[in-house]
C-alpha cells in the first residue's frame, strides 16, 4: 500500500531561523512528488513537482529536493507569512496519496 | 479564470438526508477529483475521473456517488448522510499524464447531525 509520512507534525520557528520539513514515501513506481501549502479555511495551493531523485526546485524562500525514499522542503530565513500547513503527496499507482502535513508557525 | 469552484461553501444536514456537492473547473483539465479532509487524517481521495465519461473509486468511496456531467463539472452525492461524513470536501482538477499537479477548490464544510 502506498504511504506518505511527514515529520514533524508541527514546527515553530523564529523569523529568520531556517529549517527543513521531511516527507518519506513508500510508493510503487513513483511518478511524481508534490508539495502544497494550505492556509486555514482554504484549499491546498500547489508549490512544486519533483519527478526524479536528485531533482531540486526553488521558489522564493522554499526549496524542495527529492531522493529515492524522501523529499525535503527547506525553508530559508522564514517570515511570518510562511506560516501554513505544508502537504506532501506522491503519485504511483494511484492518483495522489497525501501525507498528514506539517503545521509551520513562524514567530516574528 | 475562476479556477476550481465549489458550491455550497457550508452545509448542515440531518442524518439520512441527501445532498449533492457541485464542482466546476475552467482550466480545460481532463481529470477531476473529490477528497475529504479530516483532522489528523489528511486528505483522502473519495472518487476521481481521469477523463470525461470515466469514474473510479479512491481510498474512501463508501457512502458516496459521483457524476462527471461534462468536461467542466464533477458532482459528489451523499444519498443518506451519516455523522461520519462530517468533513471538509475538496474538489480538484488536473491533466492526467505524466502526472501533473492538481488545483484545488476552496472546499465545502459539511456537518451531519
Amino acid at each position: 500500500e502506498d504511504q506518505v509520512t511527514q515529520s514533524p507534525e508541527a514546527l515553530r520557528l523564529q523569523e529568520g531561523e531556517s529549517s527543513s520539513l521531511n516527507c518519506s514515501y513508500t510508493v510503487s513506481g513513483l511518478r511524481g512528488l508534490f508539495w502544497y501549502r494550505q492556509d486555514p479555511g482554504k484549499g491546498p495551493e500547489f508549490l512544486f513537482t519533483l519527478y526524479s531523485a536528485g531533482e531540486e526546485k526553488e521558489k522564493e524562500r522554499l526549496k524542495a529536493t527529492l531522493t529515492k525514499k524522501e523529499s525535503f522542503l527547506h525553508i530559508t530565513a522564514p517570515k511570518p507569512e510562511d506560516s501554513a500547513t505544508y502537504l506532501c503527496a506522491a503519485s504511483g499507482n494511484t492518483p495522489l496519496v497525501f501525507g498528514k502535513g506539517t503545521r509551520l508557525s513562524v514567530i516574528a | 479564470n475562476a479556477g476550481v469552484t465549489q458550491t455550497p461553501k457550508f452545509q448542515v444536514l440531518k442524518t439520512g438526508q441527501s445532498m449533492t456537492l457541485q464542482c466546476a473547473q475552467d482550466m480545460n483539465h481532463n481529470s477531476m477529483y473529490w477528497y475529504r479532509q479530516d483532522p489528523g487524517m489528511g486528505l483522502r481521495l473519495i472518487y476521481y475521473s481521469a477523463s470525461e465519461g470515466t469514474t473510479d473509486k479512491g481510498e474512501v468511496p463508501n457512502g458516496y456517488n459521483v457524476s462527471r456531467l461534462n468536461k467542466r463539472e464533477f458532482s459528489l452525492r451523499l444519498e443518506s448522510a451519516a455523522p461520519s461524513q462530517t468533513s471538509v470536501y475538496f474538489c480538484a482538477s488536473s491533466e492526467w499524464e505524466p502526472p501533473y499537479e492538481q488545483y484545488f477548490g476552496p472546499g465545502t464544510r459539511l456537518t451531519v447531525t
